[in-house]
């Protein structure tokens, strides 16, 4: 049984605050690790896509990087507002398109 | 280009009927995976069609079937509802078996009385 686990599993920051959430998953059969920001009531929407060990990826203030040997990915907010209140969600692919997910990190961003 | 829709959004059933639920992938996309949302459970994988082909499956009991058409929309049937499967349905789809990104429809909230 795949076993990817994502901390803290909640998160109250104030705005303007940086803040970072783990996604820990298996360091063997890596294909991909997907990143996804959920809020209530809409599609979760895809964030990275990350591949390559040692990547680093970025979109306006939020940027990720990966570690496929220990197995873990790190994902950065800088600057937190209150629209980046969500949950966020971490999912390991070994092949095809399975998605394996954590149980995600739900930020709140508080003015 | 249109997202991923599902239909319908919302559904009340009775323990013991059967349900049907519909997605309709993005244009030109041929994947269609199924997941099954649950509090405290996270997100967790049904299965996958391409090509009208079931090409993954989960860790699900046989209540729980799909099937794709040709246009690749996708269905699935959840035959003798139980109460424990009330839970968020959504899926996603994307352009091949090993796509870079996958999208999200809003889902199928099911709830089982």
């Amino acid at each position: 049984i795949l076993n990817v686990e994502q901390s803290p599993q909640s998160l109250h920051v104030q705005e303007g605050d940086s803040t970072n959430f783990t996604c820990s998953f298996p360091s063997s059969n890596f294909y991909a690790l997907h990143w996804y920001r959920w809020e209530t009531a809409k599609s979760p929407e895809a964030l990275f896509v990350m591949t390559l060990n040692g990547d680093e990826k970025k979109k306006g203030r939020i940027s990720a990087t990966l570690n496929t040997k220990e197995g873990y990915s790190y994902l950065y907010i800088k600057g937190s507002q209150p629209e980046d209140s969500a949950t966020y969600l971490c999912a390991f692919r070994g092949g095809g398109n399975k998605l394996t997910f954590g149980t995600g990190t739900q930020l709140k961003v508080e003015l | 280009k249109a997202g991923v829709t599902q239909t319908p959004r919302y559904l009340i059933k009775t323990r013991g009927q059967q349900v049907t639920l519909s997605c309709s992938p993005i244009s030109g996309h041929r994947s269609v995976s199924w997941y099954q949302q649950t509090p405290g459970q996270g997100l967790q994988f049904l299965f996958e069609y391409f090509s009208e082909t079931q090409r993954n499956k989960g860790n699900f009991p046989g209540r729980f079937s799909g099937r794709q058409f040709s246009n690749s929309r996708s269905e699935m049937n959840v035959s003798t509802l139980e109460l424990g499967d009330s839970a968020l349905y959504l899926c996603a789809s994307s352009f091949s078996l090993a796509s870079g990104e996958q999208y999200f429809g809003p889902g199928t909230r099911l709830t089982v009385t």
